[in-house]
């Protein structure tokens, strides 16, 4: 199983609503991660999880909140966010963050939109 | 970060080769370079990832320079699906030789697969 799985797959959300992105992987991966991709634009990293503590955050805003309850599992909590945070949030996972030589799998994203 | 220039698209023929090259001048010598393709409104697939060796797998060969400033991703027989944002990312490590597992993504080349 090389699956990345992340739900829902579309979520519409007002501004003062709280919500959760949920990604699962099943490969004994112990990096996760969720980047941010706006329209025909790149990917950007958001934050880093390593062995289920969260070792990078790229300065993201605090109305979004990661959280690593296990190895499996990743969630990204979303709080008073606004509509310029729409956006496809992907999320992806490695074996680890120290081995270079290794690559990371992508789930299929969850497309935000803030009204 | 070791940056990459891509062209911004690319046209090809289905059933033939497309040649994608990527500029990575500034390339550390631990640095690996990465592809990694973008089907619309799906999740980044990995395609190959290579240091200093030619590498081939069954997606598509790496070609590096001797010098390591640049590399050329190979589909050796393109068809339609794989019309695609191509990215090639140099793979961050830190001072240590540490990666944090970050994948920087550029802009990338956009590749047409006519019929």
């Amino acid at each position: 199983d090389t699956e990345v799985t992340q739900t829902p797959k579309h979520l519409v959300m007002g501004m003062t609503n709280k919500k959760s992105l949920k990604c699962e992987q099943h490969m004994g991966h112990r990096a996760m991660y969720w980047y941010k991709q706006k329209a025909k634009k790149p990917p950007e990293l958001m934050f880093v999880y390593s062995y289920e503590k969260l070792s990078i955050n790229e300065s993201v805003p605090s109305r979004f909140s990661p959280e690593c309850p296990n190895s499996s599992l990743l969630n990204l909590h979303l709080h008073a966010l606004q509509p310029e945070d729409s956006a496809l949030y992907l999320c992806a996972s490695s074996q680890d963050v120290y081995r270079v030589n290794t690559e990371a799998f992508f789930g299929q994203g969850t497309r935000l939109t803030v009204v | 970060d070791a940056k990459t220039t891509q062209p911004p698209s690319m046209d090809c023929a289905e059933g033939r080769a497309a040649n994608l090259p990527c500029n990575h001048s500034t390339i550390s010598g631990n640095e690996y370079v990465y592809w990694y393709r973008q089907i619309h409104s799906q999740g980044p697939q990995y395609i190959i990832h290579g240091l200093k060796n030619n590498e081939t797998n069954e997606m598509a060969s790496l070609i590096i320079t001797e010098d390591r400033k640049s590399s050329t991703l190979i589909l050796p027989h393109a068809t339609l699906r794989d019309t695609a944002v191509y990215y090639c990312i140099v793979r961050v490590t830190n001072a240590g030789g540490t990666s944090y597992g970050k994948l920087t993504f550029g802009q990338g080349t956009i590749l047409t697969v006519h019929p």
